[in-house]
């Protein structure tokens, strides 16, 4: 059974920069078919997707690419989120999940969340 | 991420069916077989229910189905359990963004 595992700060100071940790286990990072995918959730709304990285590149949202880097770390068997000059906007529950999009699209395992909060 | 349109709230009864609908376009649900649906519980993650429209994950209940026509796709969940209430959230493959299409999701009460 795959399981993912976020950690990271929950507090996080205007202007700093957010990093997030999914740790996996069950699965390789490298497995074929498979990224692994950053999704938050502000409260009382709807999922927004990040991004995701695989073992040949990353692939963020429009809206964020400019403050956001995701990588894959094969040794730890861990992916990492880092998120630049976030603001009040960026405070929510933060979800990783494996997205298989080989031949089909779908989150199948999803880490219980992380909350972060930006406030000074 | 691209739009998918879903109704706020569906709401029954314990034992009725109720069905779920998620609106695409014809670069997503309309020309791809990759819809997926999640159940979020409050302070949980989102659970893979369905997907490839209408496949079911091992463990997850019978009383799921997924179904699509046209650039609609649907979730129905029949003999409603009180454990049913949650939130629904669509997802599907877009030609249209790498990062796919989203609903804004469904909220489901039972009575």
């Amino acid at each position: 059974q795959l399981q993912l595992q976020e950690s990271g700060a929950g507090l996080v100071r205007p202007s700093e920069t957010l990093s997030l940790t999914c740790a996996v286990s069950g699965r390789s990072v490298t497995s074929g078919g498979y990224s692994w995918g950053w999704l938050r959730q502000s409260p009382g709304k709807g999922l927004e997707f990040i991004g995701y990285t695989y073992h040949s590149g990353s692939f963020y949202n429009p809206s964020l690419r400019s403050r956001v880097t995701m990588s894959l770390d094969r040794s730890k068997n861990q992916f990492t989120l880092q998120m630049t000059s976030v603001t009040a906007a960026d405070s929510a529950v933060y979800f990783c999940a494996s997205l298989y999009s080989s031949g089909s699209y779908y989150f199948d395992y999803w880490g219980q969340g992380s909350l972060v909060t930006v406030s000074s | 991420q691209s739009a998918l349109t879903q109704p706020a709230s569906v709401s029954a009864s314990p034992g009725q069916s109720i069905t779920i609908s998620c609106g695409g376009t014809s670069s997503d649900i309309g020309s791809h077989n990759f819809v997926s649906w999640y159940q979020q519980h409050p302070g949980k993650a989102p659970k893979l229910m369905i997907f490839d429209v209408g496949r079911r994950p091992s463990g997850v209940s019978g009383r799921f189905s997924g179904s699509k026509s046209g650039n609609t796709a649907s979730l129905t969940i029949s003999g409603l359990q009180s454990d049913d209430e949650a939130i629904y959230y669509c997802i599907s493959y877009s030609s249209a963004s790498t990062l796919g299409a989203f609903g804004g999701g469904t909220k489901v009460t039972v009575l």
